[in-house]
């Protein structure tokens, strides 16, 4: 079964690099049947989708966010990474690597507080 | 930018129906997707392509479409329902989420 766990920097400066990584279990990575997501949720605010990455390698981001961001997929390590740079307080949220198989997300990470301050 | 757009808040009494709709310009033509997230744990899907559920999703729990209106449907409402739920459809390599509707149990 799949399962997906996040972890990186809780607390990142303003105007720096936001990292994560969502260690996925199993061989679902090399088996390229999946496509991997970042999703996040700023505290007090909804869902906002960041950017996925296909089986083949192809990203699609937020229009929002396309300037600062790169996901990666890392199989020899069964992981994929989240670079957000030149962050804000606008970046603080909980932030979840979620599994894409058809056009919707299965299954979600426990997700990771991000909170961008000096 | 495309929006979907929810109630922000709906209540229902336990044993009650409950009905959640997602508006959007394009929805008639896109396969919508719902989410429940508890206060503190991650999304959970519970309805795809409009109405499946995955396994695990209670039959309380239903999906439909009419026109550009997505609506779940939370038959027989229990108290361990009240979360916030969200919709989501893939629209021109992008992911939209909806507003959100944070359901409220009496």
């Amino acid at each position: 079964q799949l399962h997906l766990q996040e972890s990186g920097s809780g607390l990142v400066k303003p105007s720096q690099t936001l990292s994560l990584t969502c260690a996925v279990s199993g061989d679902f990575i090399r088996s390229r049947t999946y496509s991997w997501s970042w999703i996040r949720r700023p505290p007090g605010k909804g869902l906002e989708w960041v950017g996925f990455i296909s089986p083949s390698g192809s990203t699609f981001y937020n229009p929002s966010l396309k300037r600062r961001l790169t996901i990666s997929v890392d199989r020899s390590q069964n992981q994929f990474s989240l670079k957000l740079t030149s962050v804000t307080a606008a970046d603080t949220a909980v932030y979840f690597c979620a599994g894409v198989s058809g056009d919707w997300f299965d299954p979600w990470g426990q997700g990771a507080l991000v909170t961008v301050s000096s | 930018s495309y929006v979907l757009t929810q109630p922000p808040s709906v209540s229902v009494a336990p044993g009650q129906t409950a009905s959640i709709t997602c508006r959007g310009p394009n929805i008639g033509s896109q396969s919508v997707h719902w989410y429940q997230q508890k206060p503190g744990q991650a999304p959970v899907l519970i309805i795809y392509d409009d109405g499946d559920r995955p396994s695990g999703t209670p039959e309380r729990f239903s999906g439909s479409k009419s026109g550009n209106t997505a609506t779940l449907t939370i038959s027989r409402v229990e108290a361990g329902d009240e979360a916030d739920f969200f919709c989501q459809v893939w629209d021109t390599n992008a992911d939209f989420f909806g507003t959100g509707t944070k359901v409220t149990v009496l």
